[in-house]
């Protein structure tokens, strides 16, 4: 059965410095997904990750995704108040008829930005 | 505003009674997903729907659940005989078939809010 575990669940920084949150899988994928969720809100998407070796990256935040390790990383850089949030990874079940958005979501890392 | 929209936004009921949760989904978008997030938790597969065919259930969808996308645009989703325990937020998603980037990329409405007194 596929899981997805990501650390660390909490998460507290000072604005300005790096860090990053991993993301491990347990089975085959063929997809990686990581998502923004601000408290009562819906799920952002911010990025796709589709074949080992992907980086990308947006603003402050960079994604990495090694397939054969199956592990992700979230890193941020330089990091503002803005970025508070929960941050969850999702994996897509492998060959999973055609959905492709049967996801398997970690419990999120929940990241608290202080001055 | 085009993206996924669900109400009611937040549901107060008593055990027992039943719910119906509406969701619109992107106008082009063919593809339609219910997930349900408890707090603490990640979002869990419910359901997908690919036009009006339901195509796949998660066994978390017990038989006092049902879904429906009559005409393959909104979808409901109806709990029956509701529990203390389906106590969450009920989340819509859609997609569009596609490849590349946008492959099996969700985009989500805000979530239904359920609690079963």
């Amino acid at each position: 059965e596929l899981k997805v575990e990501q650390n660390p669940l909490f998460l507290s920084m000072q604005e300005g410095k790096n860090y990053t949150i991993y993301c491990n899988y347990s089975t085959t994928s063929d997809r990686l997904y990581w998502y923004r969720q601000d408290p009562g809100k819906s799920l952002e998407s911010l990025f796709v990750l589709l074949s080992n070796g992907a980086v990308k990256q947006e603003g402050r935040l960079m994604a990495s995704l090694d397939t054969k390790a199956r592990l992700s990383t979230l890193h941020i850089t330089a990091a503002v108040h803005d970025l508070s949030a929960t941050y969850f990874c999702a994996v897509a079940r492998a060959h999973h008829g055609g959905s492709q958005g049967n996801l398997i979501f970690g419990k999120g890392t929940k990241l608290s930005v202080k001055p | 505003d085009t993206g996924v929209s669900q109400n009611p936004r937040h549901k107060i009921t008593k055990r027992g009674q039943n719910v119906t949760f509406r969701c619109d989904p992107i106008s082009e978008h063919n593809r339609l997903y219910w997930y349900r997030q408890t707090l603490g938790q990640g979002p869990e597969f419910l359901t997908y729907f690919q036009n009006e065919a339901q195509l796949e259930k998660s066994r978390l969808l017990s038989d006092r659940f049902s879904a429906e996308r009559p005409k393959g645009s909104f979808s409901t989703l109806e709990i029956q005989r509701t529990e203390q325990g389906d106590s969450a937020m009920y989340l819509c998603a859609s997609s569009p078939e596609g490849s590349g980037r946008l492959i099996g990329e969700l985009f989500f409405g805000e979530g239904s809010r359920l609690t079963v007194l």
